[in-house]
C-alpha cells in the first residue's frame, strides 16, 4: 500500500529536550516536505526537500532542521524544542509536480 | 507573499445539496492547485490535482476549476452525503518545486 508514514504519532516532551520526528515514503517520491498546522493559522511549510542531499527553507523553519540522506526518509529534528513548537505536524510527499499524500499527522506537546 | 482564503468558512447543508466552495490566492501565478479533505485527527487526502496546463478536474461527485486570471479556485460537490462532512482545503504551488501554501479551511457539515 502506498503511504507516508510518522513516527511518534503522539509526543509529550519538555523544553530543550531533543527530538525527531520521522517519516517515511514507499512511493519512490523524490519530493518530501514538513508542514505543521496550528489553529487559525492554518498549514504552514516547515523545510522540503527536491530530491536527496536537496533542502531549502518553507515558511517557518526557525527552530527546525531536516536531513535528506536516503530518497525514501525525510526527518525533522527538533534540537531544543520550546512551547511555541507544540502542534500537529504533517509529512507529504510527491512524484515531480503530481499529488502531495500526506502522513497520519504527529502531535507534538513540549511542556 | 501568497496568501489564500477560503469562503465560507463554515458551511452547514441538509443532505442532497448541491453546493460550492470557493478559494482565492492574492498572487494569481499559480502552478498547480489541490483541493484536499482533512477529517478530524487526521491526515490530509487529496481530492482533486488541477496542473498547470488544466483548468478544470472532476472525480465522481467532485469538480474543481481553476481561473488563473484572477487567481480563484471552486470545488464543486453535488448530491452532498452526511460522509462528505469534514474540512476542505486548497492549495496552490508558486512553481514546480511544489511549495504549496494552504488556505484556511471551509468546515462543511452535511446534515442527514
Amino acid at each position: 500500500e502506498a503511504q507516508v508514514t510518522q513516527n511518534p504519532r503522539y509526543l509529550i516532551t519538555v523544553t530543550g529536550k531533543k527530538l525527531t520526528v520521522t517519516c517515511s515514503q514507499n512511493m519512490n517520491h523524490e519530493y518530501m516536505s514538513w508542514y505543521r498546522q496550528d489553529p487559525g493559522l492554518g498549514l504552514r511549510q516547515i523545510y522540503y526537500s527536491m530530491n536527496v542531499e536537496v533542502t531549502d527553507k518553507g515558511d517557518v523553519p526557525e527552530g527546525y532542521k531536516v536531513s535528506r540522506k536516503e530518497k525514501r526518509n525525510f526527518p525533522l529534528i527538533l534540537e531544543s524544542p520550546s512551547p511555541n513548537q507544540t502542534s500537529l505536524y504533517f509529512c507529504a510527499s510527491s512524484l515531480g509536480a503530481g499529488e502531495l499524500f500526506f502522513g497520519e499527522g504527529s502531535r507534538l506537546t513540549v511542556l | 507573499k501568497q496568501e489564500v482564503t477560503q469562503i465560507p468558512a463554515a458551511l452547514s447543508v441538509p443532505e442532497g445539496e448541491n453546493l460550492v466552495l470557493n478559494c482565492s490566492f492574492t498572487d494569481s501565478a499559480i502552478y498547480n492547485l489541490q483541493w484536499f479533505r482533512q477529517d478530524p485527527g487526521k491526515g490530509l487526502t487529496s481530492l482533486l490535482l488541477i496542473q498547470s496546463s488544466q483548468r478544470e478536474q472532476t472525480s465522481g461527485r467532485l469538480n474543481a476549476s481553476l481561473d488563473k486570471s484572477s487567481g480563484r479556485s471552486t470545488l464543486y460537490i453535488a448530491a452532498s452525503q452526511p460522509g462528505d462532512s469534514a474540512t476542505y482545503l486548497c492549495a496552490g504551488s508558486r512553481n514546480y518545486g511544489q511549495n504549496f501554501v494552504f488556505g484556511p479551511g471551509t468546515r462543511l457539515s452535511v446534515l442527514p
